[in-house]
């Protein structure tokens, strides 16, 4: 049974540093991988989606690479800012297929101090 | 783009009531499903749908009806309910690989 799991459960850094958020997952025959922001309240918002046949997807600040053999995803977020606040997840689909069905990890819930 | 909406936002229901949450997509997505997230628990699947008139039972079932007469609409049914199910429930739909998220609805039963 696939597990996905998000460590440290929560992180906090002055604004400016540089960081990495991490997710693992047991069963490394995944399809792709994603990764939302969650604001507090409020709903998911997907930041970046990695194929199984990709190394990395890159939107501005935030660079995300993707090991299936190691069973590990980063989420590397460049000169944090106070408005990065937020709490991040990833997530896998069941099965190895697409199956638009997702499995969590817990989350990292990020502070960006000022 | 309205994207994935979720309706009522927010909701407090008494034990035993029944009532329907409704999600609406306009991307002409096939697939669509329903998590409810829980402190300490994360993000859990409900039931799911890969297009019209086909659901199936995800994670946590149990209490919980769905049904799909359109592509854009996949509603879910609190039958009779009960203080576990108190939790933020969020529907999502996706068409290829990446899926899009509702702004939730916080359910509260008591």
């Amino acid at each position: 049974k696939q597990e996905v799991t998000q460590i440290p459960a929560a992180l906090s850094v002055p604004e400016g540093e540089n960081l990495v958020l991490n997710c693992s997952f047991t069963d490394s025959a995944i399809y792709n991988l994603q990764w939302f922001r969650q604001d507090p309240g409020k709903g998911l918002t997907s930041l970046l989606l990695i194929q199984s046949s990709q190394r990395e997807q890159t939107s501005g600040r935030l660079n995300a690479s993707l090991d299936k053999s190691s069973g590990r995803s980063t989420l590397y977020i460049a000169a944090s800012q106070p408005g990065d606040s937020a709490t991040y997840l990833c997530a896998v689909p069941y099965g190895s297929g697409n199956t638009g069905k997702l499995i969590f990890g817990q989350g990292t819930t990020l502070q960006v101090k000022p | 783009n309205a994207g994935v909406t979720q309706t009522p936002k927010f909701q407090v229901l008494k034990t035993g009531q029944s009532m329907t949450l409704q999600c609406a997509q306009d991307m002409n997505h096939e697939y669509m499903s329903w998590y409810r997230q829980d402190p300490g628990m994360g993000l859990r699947l409900i039931h799911y749908s890969v297009g019209a008139g086909i659901t199936d039972q995800g994670e946590v079932p149990n209490g919980y009806n769905v049904s799909r007469s359109t592509t854009e609409d996949f509603p879910l049914r609190l039958l009779s309910a009960a203080p576990s199910q108190t939790s933020v429930y969020f529907c999502a739909s996706s068409y290829g690989s990446e899926a899009f998220f509702g702004q939730g609805t916080r359910l509260t039963v008591v």
